[in-house]
């Protein structure tokens, strides 16, 4: 399954809103229900860190500014206000098909 | 807390064999699926392996189907990576993550291991 993110490259000012998309080749509800798709941040230089999974769930200690939709094949994670530590390159990741694959990236920036 | 310390990493020729480990501490190791993840230099992530909780499933990326294994000791908490056949393009950081199933990959993540391949 490939996975398609856009736009490669997010400058974005501070206090200001953010969207990411993602879009998977094929769809990535899954038998029982669920669509298994997960969104990472990597800040330079440290591990990725998961934010959310299974489309819309918030990771423990995410800040409630990061949110996620969509079904199917299309998916979108949004930051409702940009803060200095969002800077980083974000990935989408789908977990419904093997194997598992990830986005190409997003680089969010300050501008 | 969770604590993922990945080891093993260094220099190695093409063709050769490495081994990676993952020591895990602060969870029930034996409930978690557990996952490898690579990171080419300046590039983008890659699902390399995944193997269930007993151990007894595990799945590989096409582009190591063969030459890599992927292990988990119970008695020692700690997950393995047997890489062989090494090629250039096996360069990359390796990463550990655990998760609850499959499709829970990135959990928790290690803080990696950088492997490089080159003569």
């Amino acid at each position: 399954v490939v996975m398609t993110q856009s736009p490669l490259s997010l400058p974005v000012t501070l206090g200001q809103p953010a969207s990411i998309s993602c879009r998977s080749s094929q769809s990535l509800l899954y038998s029982d229900g669920d669509d298994y798709l997960s969104w990472f941040q990597q800040r330079p230089g440290q591990s990725p860190r998961r934010l959310i999974y299974k489309v819309s769930n918030r990771d423990s200690g995410v800040p409630d500014r990061f949110s996620g939709s969509g079904s199917g094949t299309d998916f979108t994670l949004k930051i409702s206000r940009v803060e200095a530590e969002d800077v980083g390159v974000y990935y989408c990741m789908q977990g419904t098909h093997w194997p598992l694959t990830f986005g190409g990236g997003t680089t969010v920036e300050i501008k | 807390q969770v604590q993922l310390v990945e080891s093993g990493g260094g220099v190695v020729q093409p063709g050769r064999s490495l081994t990676l480990s993952c020591a895990a501490s602060g969870f029930n190791f034996n409930t978690y699926v557990m996952f490898w993840v690579r990171q080419p230099p300046g590039r983008g992530l890659e699902w390399v392996a995944a193997l269930s909780s007993d151990g007894t499933d595990e799945f590989y990326a096409y582009s190591v189907e063969g030459r890599f294994t992927i292990s988990r000791d119970t008695f020692e908490k700690t997950l393995y990576l047997e890489m062989g056949s090494l090629k250039a393009d096996d360069t990359a950081v390796y990463y550990c993550a655990r998760g609850r199933y499959y499709g829970d990959l990135g959990l928790d993540w290690g803080q990696g291991a950088l492997v490089t391949v080159s003569s």
